[in-house]
């Protein structure tokens, strides 16, 4: 079983501030890692994906994320955020073996608001 | 290239009634997703196609909501009798093997 979870139901920072929004996973097999966005009344976009590799991966509009395996973690990073990054924010992990090949398990979700 | 469709961008159901929501993924895309989302349980897997098979018909969701894909750009979801439970966003995803999921805008079901 596929389980991810994200500790921070809500995050508050300003603009210009940097930003963590975790992320841990537990999942026994071979794994890839991503990062969503989704803006209010949307469907989610895709911001980032590790599968191997650079433990580093970055993404769009300046995202960035770091897998680790010794903590089962892969927590989404910015340096400087701005108004426009407020949205929610969802991890997932799928599955490359099994009846898991193809699927993603997603967590609940990180609501980032971004004051001016 | 125009992205993943749904409509309609909301529905609102009497209790026990049929309802249909389409979706049309991204040309040539292999894999489609039906998702429900919900405040209190997130993100819920409801169906898996690849190529156009059933690969997960989604457990507990299998007595009143049936997927199909009767060709490769088209896909319904189909929920019947509706309950008042079933009030969600429902979300449509399609992707080549192993990619990223691009979403749909989503259908917002209200039922009364």
């Amino acid at each position: 079983t596929q389980t991810v979870s994200q500790s921070d139901a809500h995050v508050t920072v300003f603009e210009g501030d940097s930003v963590e929004l975790r992320c841990n996973y537990s999942y026994g097999g071979s794994i890839y890692l991503s990062w969503y966005i989704q803006h209010h009344g949307h469907g989610l976009q895709f911001l980032l994906k590790y599968y191997s590799g650079n433990p580093v991966v970055q993404g769009v509009n300046g995202f960035e994320a770091e897998f680790s395996k010794s903590d089962s973690s892969f927590h989404l990073r910015k340096a400087s955020v701005h108004w426009s990054d407020s949205a929610v924010y969802f991890c997932a992990v799928g599955g490359n073996t099994g009846a898991n090949t193809g699927k993603l398990t997603f967590g609940h979700g990180t609501i980032l608001r971004v004051h001016p | 290239d125009a992205g993943v469709t749904q409509t309609p961008r909301h529905e609102v159901a009497e209790k026990g009634q049929t309802i249909i929501l389409k979706c049309e993924p991204v040309s040539g895309h292999n894999d489609l997703f039906w998702y429900r989302q919900t405040k209190i349980q997130g993100l819920e897997l409801l169906s898996y196609f690849r190529s156009k098979s059933l690969m997960e018909d989604g457990g507990a969701f299998k007595d009143r909501f049936k997927a199909e894909m009767l060709n490769s750009s088209f896909s319904t979801l189909k929920i019947q009798p509706t309950e008042p439970k079933d009030s969600a966003v429902y979300l449509c995803a399609s992707s080549t093997a192993y990619a990223e999921q691009f979403f749909g805008p989503g259908t917002r079901l209200t039922v009364l």
